[in-house]
């Protein structure tokens, strides 16, 4: 079985502020791919990353970080500096164990107040 | 990357009927998914497709729910006999492999009355 557990439900934060969206996943099997999604105000659901279990390396992109910690089980997701365009629902993922079916999270929703 | 097309953009429809929502992956991806997400939800997993077939789906896809690719470039689920509970946003997905990120279509808002 696999589970992904985003337990801020959502956060406010004022322009420029750096924030972290945390996201715990569950699964039994040692190869596994993990995934953010952006769902802005306008509904569709746009991919941002991907990682696999074996690379446990930080990704930067931009104003964007991701920080995956299989100890922790954890896979979660900065931005620096954030911006009125990020305010949107950031959904975690989980494909595990040969399955095809995409495992998401409930979403966090992200509002950056000017 | 290319889009995925889906129409329509929103359908209502009365309960019992039956309806069919169609997806253009425009690319040579091989893996589409059709996916709901229940108004203010997270997105649930419906279907996936390979090679014309199911290859696998949740138990929320039971009989009422039907895929195909009648013309090998749409995609399309059928829901034969609508609920209420159908009310939510459908999304096509398409990837190019079972670990590989997908990309989503713009959905198509489904309202049962």
């Amino acid at each position: 079985a696999q589970k992904v557990t985003q337990a801020q439900t959502e956060i406010s934060v004022v322009e420029k502020e750096d924030v972290t969206l945390d996201c715990v996943y569950e699964t039994r099997d040692t190869t596994y791919y993990l995934f953010w999604y952006k769902q802005p105000p306008s509904g569709e659901l746009v991919f941002l990353i991907r990682r696999n279990s074996f690379d446990e390396q930080n990704e930067i992109s931009g104003r964007y970080s991701w920080n995956f910690q299989k100890s922790t089980s954890s896979f979660n997701f900065t931005i620096t500096a954030s911006q009125v365009v990020d305010s949107a629902v950031y959904f975690c993922a989980l494909v595990s164990g040969g399955y095809q079916k995409v495992t998401f999270g409930t979403g966090t929703k992200l509002q950056v107040i000017p | 990357e290319p889009e995925v097309t889906q129409t329509p953009s929103h359908q209502v429809t009365q309960m019992g009927q039956e309806v069919i929502l169609r997806c253009v992956p425009i690319s040579n991806h091989l893996y589409f998914y059709w996916y709901r997400q229940i108004l203010g939800q997270k997105v649930e997993f419906l279907v996936s497709f390979y090679n014309n077939e199911i290859s696998e789906k949740s138990e929320i896809f039971d009989d009422q729910f039907s895929v195909e690719r009648p013309d090998g470039s749409n995609f399309t689920l059928k829901i034969r006999s609508t609920k209420l509970e159908d009310s939510a946003m459908y999304f096509c997905a398409r990837s190019r492999g079972v670990t590989y990120e997908q990309y989503f279509g713009p959905g198509t808002r489904l309202t049962v009355t």
